[in-house]
C-alpha cells in the first residue's frame, strides 16, 4: 500500500512567518499534486510537479518534486492569514496505477494576524 | 472552466433511509469520475473509482452493495448510500477528469466537488 505521509501534522504560525511542509513515500510517482482545502469544501488544486528535482513557484508557494520523485515540498514564503487551510499532496501513478491519486496525511496550517 | 458541483451540499437523514448524492460535471466531459470519504480533520480516502457506461471499481474494504454508484453519462455520477446509519456520517467528495485533458497530458488532473456533508442520525 503506497503512503503518503506529511509532516508536520499541524502548524500554527504568526502572519508574516515562513513555512515548509513536506510529503514522503517510499514510492515513486509520475507526478505528484499540491491541493489546499477549507473546511466545507472541496480541495482546489495548487500545482502538480512531474519531473524529479521540479521546482515550481506560485506567488508566495514554492513546490518541490525530490529527484527520485518520491518526496516534495511545499515553502510559504510570509504566511498570511489566507493561507489558513488543510493542505494535501496527492500522487499519482506508481503501483496504484495512473488513474487513482493517492492522497497524504495532510498538514493543517493556521496563520494568525 | 473545469467546474465539478454536488448536490445536495449536505443532508441529514434518519438511520435506516437511503441517500443519494450527484456529481456533475459543469463545463467538461468526464469519463472517470472519484468518490471520497472524509472524516473530520483527516485526509481523503478513496471508496471508488467511476467509469462511464461501466461497473464502478471499488476499493478493498468498501461494501459495493451499501455505496451504490452509477455513473450514466459524462457529466454525471450518482453514489447512493442505502440504509444509512450513524456511522455512514461523512464527508462525501466526487472529483472528475476532464476527458480533453486526460487525452492530451499524463498528469492526471482531478477537479474536485464542493462536497456533501451526510449526517445519519
Amino acid at each position: 500500500t503506497q503512503l503518503l505521509e506529511q509532516s508536520p501534522q499541524f502548524l500554527s504560525i504568526q502572519e508574516g512567518e515562513n513555512l515548509t511542509v513536506y510529503c514522503n513515500s517510499s514510492s515513486v510517482f509520475s507526478s505528484l499534486q499540491w491541493y489546499r482545502q477549507e473546511p466545507g469544501e472541496g480541495p482546489v488544486l495548487l500545482v502538480t510537479v512531474v519531473t524529479g528535482g521540479e521546482v515550481k513557484k506560485l506567488k508566495r508557494l514554492t513546490f518541490q518534486f525530490g529527484d527520485a520523485r518520491k518526496d516534495s515540498s511545499l515553502h510559504i514564503t510570509a504566511a498570511q492569514p489566507g493561507d489558513t487551510g488543510l493542505y494535501l499532496c496527492a500522487g499519482a501513478g506508481g503501483d496504484t496505477g495512473f488513474q487513482k491519486l493517492v492522497f497524504g496525511t495532510g498538514t493543517r496550517l493556521l496563520v494568525s494576524p | 472552466g473545469a467546474v465539478v458541483s454536488q448536490h445536495p451540499s449536505w443532508v441529514i437523514c434518519k438511520s435506516g433511509t437511503s441517500v443519494k448524492i450527484e456529481c456533475r460535471s459543469l463545463d467538461f466531459q468526464a469519463t472517470t469520475m472519484f468518490w471520497y470519504r472524509q472524516f473530520p480533520k483527516q485526509s481523503l480516502m478513496l471508496m471508488a473509482t467511476s467509469n462511464e457506461g461501466s461497473k464502478a471499481t471499488y476499493e478493498q474494504g468498501v461494501e459495493k452493495d451499501k455505496f451504490l454508484i452509477n455513473h450514466a453519462s459524462l457529466t454525471l455520477s450518482t453514489l447512493t448510500v442505502t440504509s444509512a446509519h450513524p456511522e455512514d456520517s461523512s464527508f462525501y467528495i466526487c472529483s472528475a477528469r476532464d476527458l480533453g485533458l486526460a487525452v492530451i497530458s499524463s498528469y492526471n488532473e482531478q477537479f474536485f466537488g464542493p462536497g456533501t456533508r451526510l449526517t445519519v442520525l
